[in-house]
């Protein structure tokens, strides 16, 4: 069974804009971690946020913020003010079962100058 | 400089020649991880490690073997490569299970 959904394989955002990629998940575990990373086209993973399913505040770092909705069970990475050089694949990703992770297929944002 | 090493970073071989690709860390973490990424797939877990000697499948074990001996360094084998291992292979380690990953640069395999 899918663990993890990203439905959006590709996007557009223009410069400056913000952006919401989607992120929904598939599990019947009460305690479950939620983490988006990104990948730019050099090829390294990079953390941008967590959310811990009993967070009540969603999670921001920074130009990134999580919006879950555990209810729906979806965690959607929103990007405010976007910039060229947030133009990657972004992965969402699930910690769940204690200590196994699945990842999503990922979305590829280009951003429009 | 806090990080995950892997290497080779790049490799081609061919058809059932034993290789291994390894992963070190240096931030004392106790999770350490190997993923597989594929074109539409995303990436897939293909063993895990709490701590030391202690190992365990993540979703797509089959055709590869790992082994924990030493904290920092958790290498990932393929007794017999086949061409469907052809990837791009990423080694992590978290300080603990549930707690943000760091991801090596990533190894790129070809198995002729």
């Amino acid at each position: 069974a899918q663990k993890i959904t990203q439905t959006q394989p590709g996007m557009f955002v223009q410069e400056k804009e913000a952006v919401t990629l989607d992120c929904t998940y598939d599990t019947s575990d009460q305690s479950y971690g939620l983490f988006w990373y990104k990948q730019p086209s050099s090829g390294e993973m990079i953390f941008l946020i967590y959310q811990g399913s009993y967070d009540e505040q969603n999670a921001t770092e920074g130009r990134y913020s999580l919006n879950f909705q555990k209810a729906r069970k979806s965690a959607n990475l929103v990007i405010s003010a976007s910039q060229l050089g947030d133009s990657a694949m972004y992965f969402c990703a699930i910690l769940y079962n204690i200590n196994k992770f699945y990842f999503g297929s990922g979305t590829k944002l280009n951003v429009k100058p | 400089e806090a990080q995950v090493t892997q290497n080779p970073r790049y490799l081609i071989t061919v058809t059932g020649k034993k290789l291994t690709v390894t992963c070190s860390q240096n931030m004392n973490h106790e999770y350490m991880s190997w993923y597989r990424q594929d074109p539409g797939l995303g990436l897939r877990q293909i063993y895990y490690s709490m701590n030391v000697e202690v190992t365990d499948k993540g979703d797509v074990p089959e055709g590869y073997k790992v082994s924990r001996k030493e904290k920092r360094n958790f290498p990932l084998i393929l007794e017999s490569p086949s061409p469907n291992q052809t990837s791009l292979y990423f080694c992590a380690s978290s300080r603990k299970y549930q707690e943000t990953q760091y991801f090596g640069p990533g190894t790129r395999l070809l198995v002729l």
